[in-house]
């Protein structure tokens, strides 16, 4: 159990253009889902939090109008990069809260998204 | 807000070694996981340890929450062992989800 699906693994798109990314809770509900990036040899940094029915929060730093997130149901959430340029060239990662160990709770990662922005 | 530090960066191995990867953190947590990424960059959550000790297989990990740090353990190590580990954490009052990561222990084994 506990599975998080991300769809593509792969893409490569031209600069100018929208990249969705898509983030899908297999075997669970999730009101509130991670997105992450991460640039090569480097640690993950946390985007924003998404949350079913309302408003992202992102984190400090991160542009709202160029990463979009939408959470329209319990298990799908989606990252938009607009108007994508190489400097958006990374790996994105979405999270979810899979399983409930002793009572806390235990975050459970997609397999990512690579992004090269040509 | 709260400083992951891990430590070594990068640790090279034979095959059938033991090692051990430290983490140490700035501020009380209330969450604390330990995550090898392989080399297609998946996540796989080895430990979920805020404190005391946990052991999966080859595979330990002890937290000691009062001395701000954590270790994984690692014995007898195999080739598919190689990859990055990371720490991360949830400080005090932050939601649950926003972990903090450290910089990762780049681990290679070779045959």
């Amino acid at each position: 159990g506990a599975v998080v699906s991300q769809h593509p693994s792969w893409v490569i798109c031209k600069s100018g253009t929208s990249v969705k990314i898509e983030c899908r809770s297999l075997d669970f509900q999730a009101t509130t889902m991670f997105w992450y990036r991460q640039f090569p040899k480097q640690s993950l940094m946390l985007m924003a939090t998404s949350n079913e029915g309302s408003k992202a929060t992102y984190e400090q730093g991160v542009e709202k109008d160029k990463f979009l997130i939408n959470h329209a149901s319990l298990t799908l959430s989606t990252l938009t990069v607009t108007s994508a340029h190489p400097e958006d060239s990374s790996f994105y990662i979405c999270s979810a809260r899979g399983q409930v160990v002793a009572g806390a709770n235990v975050l459970t990662f997609g397999a990512g998204s690579r992004l090269t922005v040509l | 807000g709260i400083q992951v530090e891990q430590s070594p960066p990068d640790l090279i191995l034979q095959e059938g070694a033991n090692s051990t990867l430290r983490c140490n953190f700035s501020d009380s947590v209330n969450n604390l996981q330990w995550f090898h990424q392989n080399p297609w960059g998946q996540l796989i959550n080895l430990f979920y340890i805020p404190s005391g000790t946990k052991q999966n297989g080859r595979l330990s990990a002890t937290t000691v929450a009062t001395e701000r740090y954590s270790l994984l353990y690692i014995s007898s190590s195999q080739t598919t062992d190689s990859g990055v580990y990371f720490c991360a954490v949830v400080s005090g009052g932050t939601s649950y989800g926003k972990l903090t990561f450290g910089q990762g222990t780049i681990l290679t084994v070779h045959p």
